[in-house]
């Protein structure tokens, strides 16, 4: 069964410092992995998702990498911004499976 | 483009009442998903539908949760009778297809169900 873990489960850093953000999972056979972020009280914004083919994935501040191998993922967010404070969700699917989420990261950025 | 569409946005109901949520996702989205988040938790998948057909219920608790997607558009989630336990937030999403295209899913705001 897959599990996805994330590390920290908390994360506090002022405003323009560079942080990253983990994610492990279980099972290497996966298709692809997202990276979500989640407001409170709202719903989740896909920010990236990286094929099992590919190595990373950039978009603007993000970096998203993958080592299928060894089952780790990482999100870099370059110069944070307390608009950036949110919760961010690593998911993995596995074919025709439902993703596996992990519980998340809740990043604080402090101005 | 709309994105998904949720309602209502809370409900509070008292043990072993029914609710229903409504989602409507979007436009020319053929993969519909509903999401169970529990507080602290990673959402994790109750239903998936292709057009207006079941993929993948495996997770569904059958005796008390049932879902329908009339016409292949919008679908409904109904818990009846509601249990303690069910309190969290009921997320829909949508994605244009589920053939391994890797294509992003779009979620809703959620519906935030408590439970007296």
């Amino acid at each position: 069964k897959q599990e996805v873990t994330q590390i920290p489960a908390a994360l506090s850093v002022p405003e323009g410092e560079n942080l990253v953000l983990n994610c492990s999972f279980t099972d290497s056979a996966i298709y692809n992995l997202q990276w979500f972020r989640q407001d409170p009280g709202k719903g989740l914004t896909s920010l990236l998702l990286i094929q099992s083919s590919q190595r990373e994935q950039t978009s603007g501040r993000l970096n998203a990498s993958l080592d299928k191998s060894s089952g780790r993922s990482t999100l870099y967010i370059a110069a944070s911004q307390p608009g950036d404070s949110a919760t961010y969700l690593c998911a993995v699917r596995k074919g025709y499976t439902p993703l596996v989420f992990g519980k998340g990261t809740r990043l604080s950025v402090i101005a | 483009e709309a994105g998904v569409a949720q309602s209502p946005r809370y409900k509070i109901i008292e043990k072993r009442q029914s609710v229903a949520f409504w989602c409507n996702p979007i436009s020319g989205h053929a993969t519909l998903y509903w999401y169970q988040q529990i507080l602290g938790q990673g959402p994790k998948l109750l239903i998936q539908f292709q057009n207006n057909g079941v993929v993948d219920d495996s997770q569904l608790p059958k005796d008390r949760f049932s879902a329908e997607r009339l016409k292949g558009v919008d679908s409904t989630l109904k818990i009846q009778p509601a249990k303690l336990e069910d309190s969290a937030v009921y997320l829909c999403a949508s994605s244009s297809l589920d053939s391994l295209d890797n294509q992003p899913q779009h979620f809703g705001d959620g519906t935030r169900l408590s439970i007296l």
